[in-house]
């Protein structure tokens, strides 16, 4: 049974440019929520996916923006990358709409702006 | 604005002995509590949970357990064992209200477990 997924696991980009990182969801989950993680934090939760759609929302800018596809698996976005953008970046996924429970995280896609 | 503070960045116990980690929130509206560990280059795994209508769960070597009155709550693990060594968030929820999903972490506590 496949947890989930991240991809990259590690990338190198400027300030300005754009990047997209990837998730699969672990099997049966159809919920996918997004945290960033700076050096030395928790995670913070920037967006979370439900039935294709945004459902919630962390205090993270309009630079962050996402996308759930009908298999469940989701895009993170990041516009305009600035040097405070470089952190972990975790996806975590769950079984429906319901309440703040256990959350199945990936070991991250770690972004360095340069 | 930090709702949930563990205030000890790291905690070192001598294996068999008990690791006490503490975490302190200030938000009212929190009613789940979550205790994840995270190895290097792994995402975080759930440990351990509780929610606000009990002050205590067990989970083997592991307990939560929950102050309401003064928002704090404390994770013990008794032996703690070198395998044990990690980090520790301690993370909360508003399973009543409408986050579904969203957790607020603390910043983490670096538990070694010495042999």
């Amino acid at each position: 049974d496949a947890g989930v997924t991240q991809s990259p696991t590690h990338l190198i980009k400027t300030r300005g440019q754009q990047v997209t990182l990837r998730c699969s969801p672990k099997s049966g989950h159809d919920t996918v929520s997004w945290y960033q993680q700076a050096l030395g934090q928790g995670p913070q939760f920037i967006f979370q996916y439900y039935e294709e759609e945004e459902r919630q929302r962390g205090n993270f800018p309009d630079r962050f923006s996402g996308h759930q596809f009908p298999n469940y698996s989701s895009e993170l976005n990041v516009n305009a990358l600035l040097l405070g953008d470089s952190a972990l970046y975790l996806c975590a996924s769950s079984r429906g709409r319901s309440q703040a429970g256990e959350l199945f995280f990936g070991e991250g896609s770690r972004l360095t702006v340069l | 604005d930090q709702q949930v503070k563990q205030n000890s960045p790291s905690l070192s116990v001598q294996e068999g002995r008990i690791s006490i980690l503490n975490c302190d929130y200030t938000n009212s509206m929190f009613d789940y509590f979550l205790w994840y560990k995270k190895y290097p280059a792994e995402g975080p795994t759930f440990l351990i949970s509780i929610s606000s209508i009990k002050d205590k769960n067990e989970d083997g070597r592991f307990t939560v357990f929950l102050n309401k009155s003064a928002k704090h709550l404390s994770l013990h693990i008794v032996p703690s064992q070198p395998g044990d060594s990690a980090v520790y968030f301690c993370a909360a929820g508003d399973a009543g209200g409408t986050s579904y999903g969203k957790l607020t972490f603390g910043q983490g506590t670096i538990l070694t477990v010495h042999p």
